[in-house]
């Protein structure tokens, strides 16, 4: 099993819909989880991070935790063109500040 | 404020040349990093060094070699070049108590033929 795995998409939305994105983690000692969104051609760029079970807000983006599950999504909401993009989960294991365990990312389509 | 910039953008290298690709960051951050991108892989850890002096390796480090010349600057260097270590490679840094946080560069695309 992969460490940190996503449906690679693509997933496609209409404009103004809630897209969801999610991710599964197979080392239950992973302490903090993170979204990176990746435009084409681009490098990544942090957008959400949550470290508690349950749901955490920040403007149209909402990422939510299920620690017992080990699974972590994010919900877009008010889809826009811009948001476009490949979003990667990211997970920080116990024993190393420093070691981010990316997945493949999940391809999003935001369609006008 | 450049943030992290990485030299060169593109690159293209024979089988066995050897080069070093560049990282600098301006946000006098602690800690800073070295990735590679391939399709369908997702982003893996080459190297990091936590601080200036130190490094230790990532996920993927076999074929590579790494200096943190100072506290602004992390070089990545490819001894012998393999076509397997075509790829897009990033560097990140991080500030001291906030290293999940990182910040990429544009990154280097290399083409080893």
């Amino acid at each position: 099993q992969k460490e940190v795995e996503q449906n690679s998409g693509p997933l496609s939305v209409p404009e103004g819909a809630i897209a969801s994105l999610n991710c599964t983690y197979s080392d239950r000692g992973s302490q903090s989880f993170f979204w990176y969104r990746q435009y084409s051609g681009k490098s990544p760029e942090l957008i959400m991070f949550i470290y508690s079970n349950g749901d955490k807000e920040d403007g149209r983006f909402t990422a939510q935790l299920n620690k017992a599950s080990q699974y972590v999504s994010l919900l877009i909401r008010d889809s826009q063109p811009s948001d476009s993009a490949t979003y990667l989960c990211a997970v920080k294991r116990g024993g190393s500040n420093y070691k981010l365990t990316f997945g493949k990312g999940t391809l999003l389509t935001v369609n006008p | 404020n450049a943030g992290v910039t990485q030299t060169p953008k593109f690159q293209v290298l024979k089988t066995g040349q050897s080069m070093t690709l560049q990282c600098a960051q301006d946000m006098n951050h602690n800690s800073m990093y070295w990735y590679r991108q391939d399709p369908g892989m997702g982003l893996r850890l080459i190297y990091y060094s936590a601080s200036e002096g130190t490094t230790d390796k990532g996920e993927v480090p076999n074929g590579y070699n790494v200096s943190r010349l100072n506290k602004r600057e992390f070089s990545l260097r490819l001894e012998s070049a393999a076509p397997s270590q075509t790829s897009v490679y990033f560097c990140a840094s991080s500030e001291e108590g906030r290293e999940e946080t990182q910040y990429f560069g544009p990154g280097t695309r290399l083409l080893v033929l």
